[in-house]
């Protein structure tokens, strides 16, 4: 199956700063891609839709100015996390979704650990 | 809105056993519903993925099923092995009004031990 991947697996960051974690496609374009957050023994929950090249649709209560997602390119998305609080600590996981009559199958980043201290 | 549930929440069975894992959902207008295994700390692995159209599916020893008009998913692990410890989530994909044209919602998941 296709593959996406994700950097960096873990990050620790202190309270106050921003960090970025990259979701790429790496055989495959990607027209669309997803972000979602996991919680502990929860459901993962879409954060945002992005399309290339335009902005990103993000899902109620979710804040789009702590949350920068860009999709400059067909292979490549990002999330920044701004001003982190221990509370944004998750696991974020990525989704790419090849061109539509390819596959209709998302496909999943291995996921990133984000601890806020 | 389309809400996913899965049943049971944990399950522990010893080495060899056949077992089923069961998900339902309420919108049973669905282009295709997933199925996934996380293991503790890493990200999703696609295992089934059962068309709208289609009954079910399998590969393996794993066999997924699907029942749209009544609104549920089995998925069956013939022969259990340790190795298949993991979470085992199901995913229905539904047309959705908000940021795209459909969306992908998640089971909580089963939570899945296998004993030698």
């Amino acid at each position: 199956g296709a593959v996406v991947s994700q950097h960096p697996s873990r990050v620790i960051c202190k309270s106050g700063t921003s960090v970025k974690i990259e979701c790429r496609s790496l055989d495959f374009q990607a027209t669309t891609m997803f972000w979602y957050r996991q919680f502990p023994k929860k459901s993962l929950m879409l954060m945002a839709t992005s399309n290339e090249g335009s902005k990103a649709t993000y899902e109620q209560g979710v804040e789009k100015d702590k949350f920068l997602i860009n999709h400059a390119s067909l292979t490549l998305s990002t999330l920044t996390v701004t001003s982190a609080h221990p509370e944004d600590s998750s696991f974020y996981i990525c989704s790419a979704l090849p061109p539509a009559g390819l596959s209709y199958e998302q496909y999943f980043g291995p996921g990133t650990r984000l601890t806020v201290t | 809105k389309q809400e996913v549930t899965q049943i049971p929440a944990a399950l522990s069975v010893p080495e060899g056993e056949n077992l089923v894992l069961n998900c339902s959902f309420t919108d049973s207008a669905i282009y295709n519903l997933q199925w996934f295994r996380q293991d503790p700390g890493k990200g999703l692995t696609s295992l089934l993925l059962i068309q709208s159209s289609q009954r079910e599916q399998t590969s393996g020893r794993l066999n997924a099923s699907l029942d749209k008009s009544s609104g549920r998913s089995t998925l069956y692990i013939a022969a259990s092995q340790p190795g298949d410890s993991a979470t085992y989530l199901c995913a229905a994909k539904s047309a959705y009004s908000g940021a795209g044209s459909y969306q992908l919602t998640f089971g909580k998941g089963t939570k899945l031990s296998v004993i030698p």
